[in-house]
């Protein structure tokens, strides 16, 4: 089952103005990481955080973790019609034996009007 | 190097059949995960490979899936007798390292059972 909820499930914003989408996990974890995906078909790796941090740039992405409320924020500044995608985010936790396990959230859906 | 890539792009099948869906990870790639995604919700991890064997496979629903990597590389994820409730798109990841860092997504297999 997915651990992973984001908030808000969808959200349109104009081009040009910053957005920020939510995501919380229930377990604890090694890291999280988040994603693009266009269309329903392949994931973009965007950024991972590991767990030890707190805050991660990467050009005009910006993502902050909180290990003690279990929760993560991505936010993309200057929003450009490009971004127009869902946004996931995957918390990964160690589930024994030399096993990782990557567990999604069901994903903003981004909309940037031109 | 070639990213990971998935075929067929596309499958239709009829209830009751049996399908295979290929997996040609990112060269030395050692971790190999398969995940399935269905309309509107975050990809669902199935089983994840370290190498030649099942790491962990406890995503699979049933055990009308299977999956192998006989060689270390290649994947093949095996459903029998289909039902409509399998139709989603299957999605293969690979990464360098034992799970636990950035995984590279294929573009997916939309199966949709008739």
């Amino acid at each position: 089952s997915q651990q992973g909820e984001e908030d808000p499930q969808a959200l349109s914003i104009q081009e040009g103005e910053n957005a920020t989408m939510n995501c919380s996990y229930k377990t604890s974890i090694n890291n999280l990481q988040w994603y693009r995906q266009n269309s329903g078909r392949g994931l973009v790796h965007l950024i991972l955080i590991r767990s030890n941090e707190r805050e991660k740039h990467s050009g005009r992405l910006r993502v902050t973790l909180d290990t003690s409320k279990k929760s993560s924020s991505l936010l993309i500044t200057a929003s450009r019609a490009a971004d127009t995608a869902s946004y996931f985010c995957a918390s990964i936790s160690y589930s024994g034996a030399g096993s990782y396990q990557l567990t999604f959230g069901k994903g903003t859906k981004l909309s940037v009007i031109p | 190097g070639a990213g990971v890539s998935q075929t067929p792009s596309n499958k239709v099948t009829e209830k009751g059949k049996y399908v295979e869906l290929r997996c040609d990870p990112i060269s030395g790639h050692t971790a190999l995960y398969w995940y399935r995604q269905s309309l509107g919700q975050g990809p669902e991890f199935l089983i994840y490979f370290q190498g030649t064997g099942a790491a962990d496979d406890s995503g699979l629903p049933n055990d009308r899936f299977f999956a192998v990597r006989p060689e270390g590389s290649v994947s093949t994820l095996k459903i029998q007798r289909t039902e409509r409730g399998d139709s989603a798109v299957y999605l293969c990841a690979s990464s360098s390292l034992a799970g636990g860092d950035t995984q590279y997504f294929g573009p997916g297999t939309r199966l949709t059972v008739l």
